[in-house]
């Protein structure tokens, strides 16, 4: 069955420094991948998804992810955080082998020291 | 515009009580989804409808009950619910619907509306 890991459940990263937040799925195929980010008490935003080709995606609010087939990772970076970017962040695939809805994983929270 | 939006932003309501949860979206999706989150988890999936059908329920209790009126509207209506039922409820739609794209659909959220069961 494919699933999603966040290995990190919390991050701590100062105001300034660059962010790598990891996602780890498992999917023999290429799997279809987002990052979403969660602002305390607020809905689910698309940050970037990766269908096929390019594996650099460029996404909103200056997040980049790169998929590394060979390490079946999707990781998301970002070079220097602002204390906006503060949020959960959950990655998700799609579910390929019964009805194409999203694999969870369990949320990386972010915190900005100032 | 991958707006959608939810009513009302927070709701309080007693286990006797009968509300209703809505959504909205205009961008011409087909596909539209109820999700519940509690907090500090990822999203789980309730309901699905497809071209205004309901496609998919996750094996949801019947005191929540799903209404797809027309392809921009999706309710949620709640009954006799339980304080385990407290949680962030978030609509989403997506553009292609589950005929033939649905891996390549992307999910568009809400703001979610926040349920307290007393």
């Amino acid at each position: 069955a494919q699933s999603v890991t966040q290995p990190d459940i919390h991050i701590t990263v100062s105001e300034g420094a660059s962010l790598e937040l990891r996602c780890n799925y498992s999917y023999g195929a290429t799997p279809y991948l987002f990052w979403y980010v969660q602002s305390p008490g607020q809905g689910l935003q698309l940050l970037l998804k990766y269908f096929s080709g390019d594996t650099l995606v460029q996404g909103i609010k200056g997040f980049e992810a790169e998929f590394k087939r060979s390490q079946s990772s999707f990781n998301l970076r970002k070079p220097s955080v602002h204390w906006s970017d503060a949020a959960e962040y959950f990655c998700a695939v799609v579910q390929m082998d019964s009805n194409y809805q999203l694999i969870w994983g369990a949320g990386t929270k972010l915190i900005i020291k100032p | 515009d991958t707006e959608v939006t939810q009513t009302p932003k927070h709701l309080v309501m007693g286990m006797t009580n009968k509300k209703s949860l809505k959504c909205e979206q205009h961008m011409g999706h087909r596909a539209m989804y109820w999700y519940k989150q509690k907090a500090k988890k990822p999203p789980e999936l309730m309901f699905v409808y497809s071209y205004e059908k309901l496609s998919i329920n996750e094996s949801v209790p019947s005191r929540f009950s799903p209404e797809c009126p027309n392809s921009s509207l999706l309710n949620l209506h709640l009954h006799a619910l339980q304080p385990e039922d407290s949680a962030l409820y978030l609509c989403a739609s997506s553009q292609k619907g589950l005929a033939g794209e649905g891996a390549t659909d992307t999910q568009y959220f809400g703001p979610g509306t926040r349920l307290t069961v007393l």
